[in-house]
C-alpha cells in the first residue's frame, strides 16, 4: 500500500530564512511525487512535480529513493510562502494519494 | 481556460438527511476525481471516472455514498443518510487523460452535518 507522511504539522520561520518541509512515502513502484499548495482562501493547486526537476516560487524539490524521501526546500522564505503544502504521490493508475499537510507561517 | 467548478459552496444538513454535490470539469479533461478532506487532514480519494466509467471506488463507503458521471462530463456525488463523521470538504479535481497528477482542482464544497 501507498502512504505519504508528512511529520510536520505547522513549521514557523522568520522571513528570508531557510524553510524545508519534509515528505517520506512508502510505495513499491517507481514513484511520481509532487507538491501542491493551497493559499488561504485558494484552491488546492499543483506547485511542482518531480519528473520536471523546476523551480517554482524559489522552491525545489529532489527525489531521494534510497531515503524515500521528497523534500520541499527553500533558502530564502517570504511572508507571501504561508500556506497549507501537501505532498501527493502519483500511482500507476493517476490516482494522487496526500499526505496530511504542513502549514507554513512565515513570520515578518 | 474556465477551472473545475463545484456547487454549493457551503452545505448544512442534519444527520440522516441526503445531500447531493455537483462537479463540472475542465472542458476536455477525461479524467475526474472526488475527495473527501476532513479538517486537519489531506485529501483522501473517493472516487476515480475516465470519461462516464468508474476506474476506482474502492474508497468509497457504498452503503451511503454514490457517484455518477452520465454523459462523461459534469459529476454527482451523493451522500444518504449522511452521518456525522461526513462532515469534510469535497473536492473534484479532473486532469487531461496523459497528464500524471497534474490536477486541476475546484473549490469544494464545505458539508457541516449536525
Amino acid at each position: 500500500a501507498q502512504r505519504v507522511t508528512q511529520p510536520e504539522k505547522l513549521l514557523s520561520v522568520f522571513k528570508g530564512a531557510p524553510v524545508e518541509l519534509k515528505c517520506n512515502y512508502s510505495y513499491s513502484g517507481s514513484p511520481e511525487l509532487f507538491w501542491y499548495v493551497q493559499y488561504s482562501r485558494q484552491r488546492l493547486q499543483l506547485l511542482l512535480r518531480h519528473i520536471s526537476r523546476e523551480s517554482i516560487k524559489g522552491f525545489t524539490a529532489d527525489l531521494n529513493k534510497g531515503e524515500t524521501s521528497f523534500h520541499l526546500k527553500k533558502p530564502f522564505a517570504q511572508e507571501e510562502d504561508s500556506a497549507m503544502y501537501y505532498c501527493a504521490l502519483n500511482n500507476a493508475g493517476n490516482m494522487l494519494t496526500f499526505g496530511g499537510g504542513t502549514r507554513l507561517m512565515v513570520k515578518p | 481556460e474556465a477551472g473545475v467548478a463545484q456547487s454549493p459552496r457551503y452545505k448544512i444538513i442534519e444527520k440522516r438527511q441526503s445531500v447531493a454535490f455537483w462537479c463540472n470539469p475542465i472542458s476536455g479533461h477525461a479524467t475526474l476525481y472526488w475527495y473527501q478532506q476532513i479538517l486537519g487532514q489531506g485529501p483522501k480519494l473517493l472516487i476515480q471516472f475516465q470519461n462516464n466509467g468508474v476506474v476506482d471506488d474502492s474508497q468509497l463507503p457504498k452503503d451511503r455514498f454514490s457517484a455518477e458521471r452520465l454523459k462523461g462530463v459534469d459529476s454527482t456525488l451523493k451522500i444518504q443518510p449522511a452521518k456525522l463523521e461526513d462532515s469534510a470538504v469535497y473536492l473534484c479535481a479532473s486532469s487531461l487523460e496523459a497528464q500524471t497528477g497534474g490536477y486541476t482542482f475546484g473549490s469544494g464544497t464545505r458539508l457541516t452535518v449536525v
